[in-house]
């Protein structure tokens, strides 16, 4: 099925740690974007590409590194795992001017 | 800036009955608005989008939402809830400027519950 998925669904980590959070999509988006959310605040913004090579830091950047080497996939790497980082991830792809669609998630704990 | 306001963070409405979730919002530029649906442990759904066409815009499952430039608010609307309606929702701006890489900015969300 098309659409975004992400990979893994549920991840613990100990603190310290480093990880990769994957994210692909066959829609042939332009732009792709990492929320993370946590009760009550809603999606922040992490980091966001509007094409493969580019990419900007978004709202909450700090402790995350991503790149665009494709225009399919857009991982999101934690250097350091923190528990300040246990939430629940979500990457998206919009084409230009239009709605995002959102993969499905990823819940993680740093313990 | 952008910035999103969702003005209760809590609804309760029977079912049957109709369905108001308020939101404002702020753009320095044209905006293009949104409402997303979280069902518990699951990802977003696109409920509906105004990008500056019609103002009054229907989306899926009976919601809709008025583009009301001057009182800058998008409020979602449905004439009758149903119980598969209780979720969380989110009202979210998004700058369509190119630069800005088609920002989403979201709001803290509001919750529905609706009682039998």
């Amino acid at each position: 099925n098309a659409g975004v998925t992400q990979t893994p669904k549920f991840q613990v980590l100990k603190t310290g740690q480093s990880m990769t959070l994957q994210c692909a999509q066959d829609m042939n988006h332009e732009y792709m974007s990492w929320y993370r959310q946590d009760p009550g605040m809603g999606l922040r913004l992490i980091h966001y590409s509007v094409g493969a090579g580019i990419t900007d830091q978004g709202e909450v950047p700090n402790g995350y590194n991503v790149s665009r080497s494709t225009t399919e996939d857009f991982p999101l790497r934690l250097l350091s795992a923190a528990p300040s980082q246990t939430s629940v991830y979500f990457c998206a792809s919009s084409p230009v001017g239009d709605g995002y669609t959102f993969g499905s998630g990823t819940r993680l704990t740093v313990v | 800036a952008q910035s999103v306001t969702q003005l209760d963070s809590h609804v309760s409405v029977s079912e049957g009955t109709p369905v108001l979730l308020r939101c404002n919002y702020s753009s320095s530029y044209s905006p293009s608005l949104f409402w997303y649906v979280q069902h518990p442990n699951k990802g977003l759904q696109l409920l509906l989008k105004y990008t500056s066409a019609a103002t009054l815009v229907k989306g899926i499952n009976g919601f809709e939402a008025e583009f009301k430039k001057s009182e800058t608010s998008f409020h979602l609307t449905k004439p009758s809830a149903h119980m598969s309606d209780a979720a969380e929702y989110f009202c979210v701006v998004s700058d369509r400027l190119m630069e800005y890489g088609n920002k989403l900015v979201f709001g803290a969300g509001t919750i529905l519950r609706v009682k039998s």
